[in-house]
């Protein structure tokens, strides 16, 4: 398995505060993503990074803002949480864009309150 | 605009039994296609995959089966195992490869 590590894996946070929720891989992969996870919806893709300093929206970026600065780190920042990002955040890894799996974290459980 | 849609929330099968869980795309772009299992409290790992070029994939008890022309794919699963219950997801690439989207997921019981 891949070696990715999210952090914190939970969190309990006030609305209208600045939380970071922190990815990290050792596998050298070009591709991270940023997904959240709720009940009816799947996985929703919220931002990914295609190199160092590339990065990109997906589905549901309203509210987010991502930074990867080194290959090894993605973070992805709710500058004011609210309480419809109660969430499960995954992660995940990827080596190549085509034709590769992705490797995912094993969770950041956030609620706002 | 959900690109990758799986229509049934939940699937209930014997033990020994054939599952079969299905998945729509509408983006005629995307070119690679996986399945994720999920189990609680755990990210999602990878079960298999297929390209564009190909019509079926096979890994042991799990075959893929992707129909282009109606964007459509599905995962088969024979015998399903009780340790099969889990949370399914369907998931697409394409355009590069960059982005990798999922649908909202399968929720499958086998029944021991």
């Amino acid at each position: 398995d891949a070696g990715i590590t999210q952090s914190p894996r939970h969190k309990v946070t006030e609305t209208g505060t600045p939380v970071t929720l922190r990815c990290h891989q050792t596998e050298n992969h070009r591709y991270m993503y940023w997904y959240r996870q709720d009940p009816g919806h799947g996985l929703r893709l919220i931002h990914y990074s295609y190199g160092v300093k590339d990065t990109d929206k997906g589905e549901v970026s309203d509210g987010y803002s991502v930074s990867r600065s080194k290959t090894e780190d993605f973070l992805l920042t709710l500058e004011s949480a609210t309480s419809s990002q109660t969430s499960v955040y995954f992660c995940a890894s990827r080596v190549g864009g085509e034709g590769t799996e992705a490797f995912f974290g094993q969770g950041t459980r956030l609620t706002v309150v | 605009d959900q690109q990758v849609k799986q229509n049934s929330p939940s699937l209930s099968v014997q033990e020994g039994r054939i599952s079969i869980l299905n998945c729509d795309y509408t983006n005629s772009m995307f070119d690679y296609f996986l399945w994720y299992k999920k189990y609680p409290a755990e990210g999602p790992t990878f079960l298999i995959s297929i390209s564009s070029i190909k019509d079926k994939n096979e890994d042991g008890r799990f075959t893929v089966f992707l129909n282009k022309s109606a964007k459509h794919l599905s995962l088969h699963i024979v015998p399903s195992q009780p340790g099969d219950s889990a949370v399914y997801f369907c998931a697409a690439s394409g355009e590069y490869g960059n982005k990798l989207v999922f649908g909202a997921g399968t929720i499958l019981r086998v029944k021991s």
